[in-house]
């Protein structure tokens, strides 16, 4: 089944403490992306990436990093998390790039206290 | 930057039609996009549009895309109450980097 897999679904941790979130598509998508949702403000986006071994940053990219070293995964990184980061975040997949349409991950939700 | 706005709310009668709108600022995108989310689980794709088309019609959908007042709309006929949920309309910036989401507008259908 064509997909994209996040994981954690959800997270409670406490300022500080690194954490990632793992993407995972297995449907051969060139680009992927993260996201994250809060009340009103629809999705803004993180970080991008158009390739392996290419990424740039989205709208909202302060307090995260990721990496492309495989084409199936796009790890998002929180180095040192903050409350202001406890939110719903999404990864999703496309075939070649942002004007296609996103296939979306379930969401991870993470709470920071 | 690009800016997409909707409405936050709406609420309608078991089968009745839902039209739920849209309006943004700049598009240099090919498609137009509406995207469905239903309670815990991500966004699907529902439908989307070519931008020189004016209306695309798939079974009960129905979107119109009014270009010159940058305007997008997407109609549901025959609301069911499976259809609740929160409907987001989504365009590529000008830049052509950056998919820019409107604010969601939460649909709910009383039986």
């Amino acid at each position: 089944e064509a997909q994209v897999t996040q994981n954690p679904r959800y997270l409670i941790t406490v300022t500080g403490k690194k954490l990632t979130v793992t993407c995972s598509q297995n449907m051969n998508h060139e680009y992927m992306s993260w996201y994250r949702q809060d009340p009103g403000l629809g999705l803004r986006q993180i970080y991008y990436s158009m390739n392996v071994e290419v990424t740039d940053k989205g709208d909202v990219p302060e307090g995260y990093k990721v990496s492309r070293k495989e084409k199936r995964n796009f790890p998002l990184i929180l180095e040192s998390p903050s409350p202001n980061q406890t939110s719903l975040y999404f990864c999703a997949s496309s075939l070649a790039g942002i004007d296609q349409p996103q296939h979306f991950g379930d969401g991870t939700r993470l709470s920071i206290l | 930057g690009e800016d997409v706005e909707q409405s936050l709310f709406l609420s309608v009668r078991e089968g009745d039609s839902s039209v739920i709108n849209c309006t943004y600022t700049d598009s240099s995108s090919t498609y137009l996009y509406w995207y469905k989310q239903e309670p815990g689980a991500g966004l699907q794709l529902l439908t989307y549009i070519f931008s020189n088309m004016d209306m695309k019609q798939d079974q009960r959908l129905t979107v119109l895309l009014n270009k010159k007042d940058k305007h997008l709309s997407l109609r549901i006929a025959d609301t069911q109450t499976g259809d609740s949920a929160i409907y987001f309309c989504a365009d590529v910036n000008n830049a052509g980097n950056m998919l820019t989401f409107g604010g969601g507008t939460r649909l709910m259908v009383k039986p």
